[in-house]
């Protein structure tokens, strides 16, 4: 059974780097499309961007120039940084796998990043 | 980018009720439509894709269908634990995926 974790802190100060780690247990993470999507009440469900264990990523326009994403085959994980945070970045932040025909067929539970000083 | 809507924004059903939700996309999207359920505290789950295909253990009183831009969710007969929110997304594009912003079903 596929399960993802997401772990990181929970409270990021403004103008620092949120950073998140998904760690996927029951599947490998090869070879597969991984993504980072974040739920607000004021955005509703926004991508962030995914990659791919070869390393190719695509972010979303809106925060690319604030987005990284990386991938550790050896350990089964995929990472977020997302720098330069504001209070509009406070969310519910999921990690996810895409389906072979590209919809999110298995998420995790979800971690709340607040930013606030 | 696309935009997706919802329509309703939300409803309230009874147990056994028939209930359809409504997506449409801004721009045409083939079959490349995906239905998510949401209940509070919960990651979305996967109930639909290419439009009309449920995913493997989705009960069959869940149906989507269309094509384009309009597309369809239908519960045939509402059971106690569908009350959730339910959400479209279009994966036409892959270089950007799209939610809607949701379709709460609550017990009337």
């Amino acid at each position: 059974q596929v399960q993802l974790q997401e772990s990181g802190p929970g409270l990021v100060k403004p103008s620092e780097t949120l950073s998140l780690t998904c760690t996927v247990s029951g599947a490998s993470i090869s070879p597969n499309y991984w993504s980072w999507i974040r739920q607000s009440p004021d955005k509703g469900l926004e991508w962030i961007g995914f990659i791919h264990d070869s390393g190719f990523t695509s972010y979303n326009p809106s925060l690319k120039s604030r987005v990284t994403i990386a991938v550790d085959t050896s350990r089964n994980q995929f990472s977020l940084k997302l720098n330069s945070v504001t209070a509009a970045d406070t969310a519910v932040y999921y990690c996810a796998r895409h389906s072979n025909v590209w919809p999110f067929d298995h998420w995790g539970q979800g971690t709340l990043v607040t930013v606030s000083s | 980018d696309i935009q997706m809507t919802q329509s309703p924004s939300s409803l309230s059903a009874s147990v056994g009720d028939r209930v359809t939700i409504t997506c449409r996309a801004s721009q045409g999207i083939t079959n490349s439509l995906a239905w998510y359920q949401q209940k509070p505290g919960k990651p979305p789950k996967f109930l639909v894709y290419a439009a009309s295909t449920l995913e493997s253990g989705v009960p069959p009183r869940f149906s989507g269908s269309g094509s384009g831009t309009e597309f369809t969710l239908t519960i045939s007969s509402l059971e106690p634990e569908d009350f959730a929110t339910y959400y479209c997304q279009q994966y036409y594009y892959t270089s950007l995926f799209t939610f809607g912003p949701g379709t709460k079903v609550d017990v009337k």
